[in-house]
């Protein structure tokens, strides 16, 4: 079975560095095709996908966050770590992990699969 | 990016009735690229739909996508209490990735 699972702080001042750990399971992002993503949610508006990391970390960021964000993982623990400086109080939310899953056909893999296992979500606030 | 637009944007229907979601792309989205998702309060996010018209594991028969090009749609034939929740269509095919701003489907 595959879980996900969000850590980090819930309350965050501005300017402050967010830090948010995913943990998971059932799978190994060692393995090809796999990778994992995060994805926010401010308060009554649309997902947004923020990062991604890849089996052989490849890792690729929403353009407009680009300078802000930073993803990287722990094979050996099962855990991604996503990075977000400088935070705003319009960067209030809920951020889920997720994984992602590649098709691989021969030497190119594309994300044929979605974002098929989300974690619960974890709330964040900025707040002053 | 690519915009989707999903219609309509709160839906109200009874237990039974048929539902048909639909988003609306600004380009063209290739098929093997788009998603539909199903959030329900207090719950993980579940994938329902991928590649256009695959349904996800555990997901029931009821359940179903079609679409093409810039108009997709999820439908769903007959709906039981659990189904009542936000449903956002994604494309995943070009970064970044984006998600439609969600349809509500509501008890009538």
């Amino acid at each position: 079975q595959v879980t996900l699972r969000e850590s980090g702080p819930a309350l965050l001042k501005p300017t402050q560095t967010l830090t948010l750990t995913c943990t998971f399971s059932g799978f190994s992002l060692n393995t090809r095709g796999m990778s994992v993503t995060w994805i926010r949610q401010p308060p009554g508006k649309a997902l947004e996908w923020l990062a991604r990391i890849d089996w052989d970390d490849d890792k690729y960021y929403r353009t407009s966050l680009k300078t802000r964000l930073t993803i990287s993982k722990d094979t050996s623990d099962s855990q991604v770590v996503l990075t977000m400086t400088n935070m705003d109080p319009v960067d209030t939310g809920t951020y889920y992990c997720a994984r992602m899953r590649f098709l691989i056909r021969g030497v190119v893999a594309s994300p044929y699969y979605g974002v098929d296992v989300w974690g619960q979500g974890t709330t964040v606030t900025v707040s002053s | 990016e690519i915009v989707l637009t999903q219609s309509p944007g709160t839906l109200s229907l009874s237990p039974g009735e048929r539902a048909t979601l639909s988003c609306r792309a600004s380009e063209n989205v290739h098929s093997d690229y788009l998603g539909w998702y199903q959030l329900t309060p207090g719950q993980a996010p579940r994938l329902l739909i991928y590649a256009t018209s695959s349904r996800a594991t555990d997901i029931p028969d009821r359940f179903s996508g079609s679409g093409s090009e810039t108009d997709f749609t999820l439908s769903i034939s007959r709906l039981e209490p659990e189904d009542f929740a936000v449903y956002y269509c994604q494309q995943y095919g070009k970064s970044p990735y984006t998600f439609g701003q969600g349809t509500k489907l509501e008890i009538k």
